[in-house]
């Protein structure tokens, strides 16, 4: 099974700040993916999905580059409350889905 | 519409007995897809079945664990003869469309916390 990549952080910005993340993935032929935030100890909720070259819903944009094979998550003036780990996740055509490991996040007042 | 149900939400087992952990989909939702989460760690699939049929299981153990997805009913997770290793978060997830198209994203379940002592 192919692999995703992040970087774990944690990332401590504080309220305000814009902060990326990148994911990495392996499998040139996967067609979607997906930004979910995970809060300790709760389930995977659904952020953004990314089906072509990026999609924006408020403070959150997600772009893809299929030539480098990664895709980013762009947070703007950020908030308390989006402090969680992101988790990058690659539809891995066919073979379902494969979770990358998780960047934390911290927003620090 | 509510959303993926699982129950317990909380299970502990002894080493050696049986664990039985439930999942009852997004209503609508013929896919569904289990994940185990071991502490400080990522998710992991397990298995991936549509009613009556496994369809990917290459996440599972070899031995002692099993899944089902009746035609009636949720889906079950078991896992028999339990050993401390197998305390973790086990998450289950469904979605509309199957894997590899548009609009196949998945809905988690708040997840069963296995503990085995």
């Amino acid at each position: 099974r192919k692999e995703v990549e992040q970087d774990p952080g944690p990332f401590n910005v504080p309220e305000g700040a814009t902060v990326a993340f990148n994911c990495t993935y392996s499998n040139s032929a996967s067609q979607s993916f997906f930004w979910y935030r995970q809060d300790c100890r709760k389930e995977p909720k659904l952020l953004m999905s990314v089906y072509s070259s990026g999609n924006e819903d408020g403070r959150f944009t997600a772009q893809l580059n299929r030539a480098s094979q990664y895709i980013s998550l762009l947070i703007r003036d950020s908030k308390l409350s989006d402090s969680a780990t992101y988790l990058c996740v690659e539809d891995n055509y066919g073979q379902n889905f494969v979770f990358g490991p998780g960047t934390r996040l911290s927003v620090l007042p | 519409n509510a959303g993926v149900m699982q129950n317990p939400r909380h299970l502990v087992r002894r080493r050696g007995q049986e664990a039985r952990l439930r999942c009852s989909p997004m209503k609508g939702h013929s896919h569904v897809y289990w994940y185990r989460q071991l502490p400080e760690e990522g998710l992991k699939f397990m298995v991936y079945l549509q009613k009556e049929n496994i369809i990917d299981e290459s996440g599972m153990p070899k031995e002692r664990f099993s899944a089902e997805f009746p035609k009636e009913g949720p889906s079950i997770l078991r896992i028999q003869q339990v050993v401390r290793g197998d305390s973790a978060a086990y998450f289950c997830a469904s979605s509309l469309y199957a894997s590899g198209g548009n609009r196949d994203e998945q809905y988690f379940g708040p997840g069963t916390r296995l503990t085995v002592t």
